[in-house]
């Protein structure tokens, strides 16, 4: 079972340069999740979308766009990284709309901006 | 005041020993709790839902305390393979939806 995937798994960017995170599930949820974790922060949420082409600023959006244009994947934007974007970034997705759902992990993407 | 507090640790325990975690959240809508285990450089996974009867899984004991806003993990007979990062996590309505509001961890480390 694949899960949540990510891809890249890893990536050195210059400052300026851009990228996009692919996140993909195939366990068919409806809400998906975009995270990142620094060292004594926790995880904090950049964008998550409740639905195919449905977005949604999270605690942490600037600087990072996103887009759901199909269900199983959710696409994470650097359109001109900066240091303060080195992070490892997690994707998750969550199968229905209540608040007991489980939250499903990518494996995780290391960003780091030079 | 963070939204969800823990003690960073790390709790250094040897084996055998029973070990607690403690968490305290701050926003009383919060709904439903959870704890999460991150093992180094992976990606986090539920370890166990918290319910205001508390609930036992295994060797897993976790406990609510809406009043207080209080949430705990107790791990009994701890294992070296328990040593990981323990995240505690809360769901607070917004938007039509619920945000999930993750805790910076407590490190724990069995030792042999």
């Amino acid at each position: 079972n694949a899960g949540v995937t990510q891809t890249p798994k890893f990536r050195v960017l210059k400052t300026g340069q851009s990228m996009t995170l692919l996140c993909a599930q195939d366990m068919n949820h409806e809400y998906m999740y975009w995270y990142r974790q620094d060292p004594g922060m926790g995880l904090r949420l950049i964008h998550y979308s409740v639905g195919e082409g449905t977005t949604a600023k999270g605690e942490v959006p600037d600087g990072y766009n996103v887009s759901r244009l199909k269900k199983q994947n959710f696409l994470l934007g650097l359109e001109s990284a900066a240091p303060s974007q080195t992070s490892v970034y997690f994707c998750a997705s969550r199968p229905l709309p209540s608040n007991t759902g489980e939250l499903f992990f990518g494996e995780g993407s290391r960003l780091t901006v030079l | 005041r963070k939204e969800v507090e823990q003690d960073p640790g790390p709790f250094n325990v040897p084996e055998g020993a029973t070990v607690a975690f403690n968490c305290t959240y701050s926003n009383s809508a919060s709904q439903s709790f959870f704890w999460y285990r991150q093992d180094c450089r992976k990606e986090p996974k539920l370890l166990m839902s918290v319910y205001s009867s508390g609930n036992e899984d295994g060797r897993f004991t976790a406990q609510l305390n809406r009043a207080s806003q209080y949430i705990s993990l107790l791990i009994r007979d701890s294992k070296l393979s328990d040593s990981a990062t323990y995240l505690c996590v809360v769901s607070l309505p917004t938007s039509g939806t619920y945000k999930y509001i993750f805790g910076t961890g407590t490190r724990l480390k069995v030792l042999a």
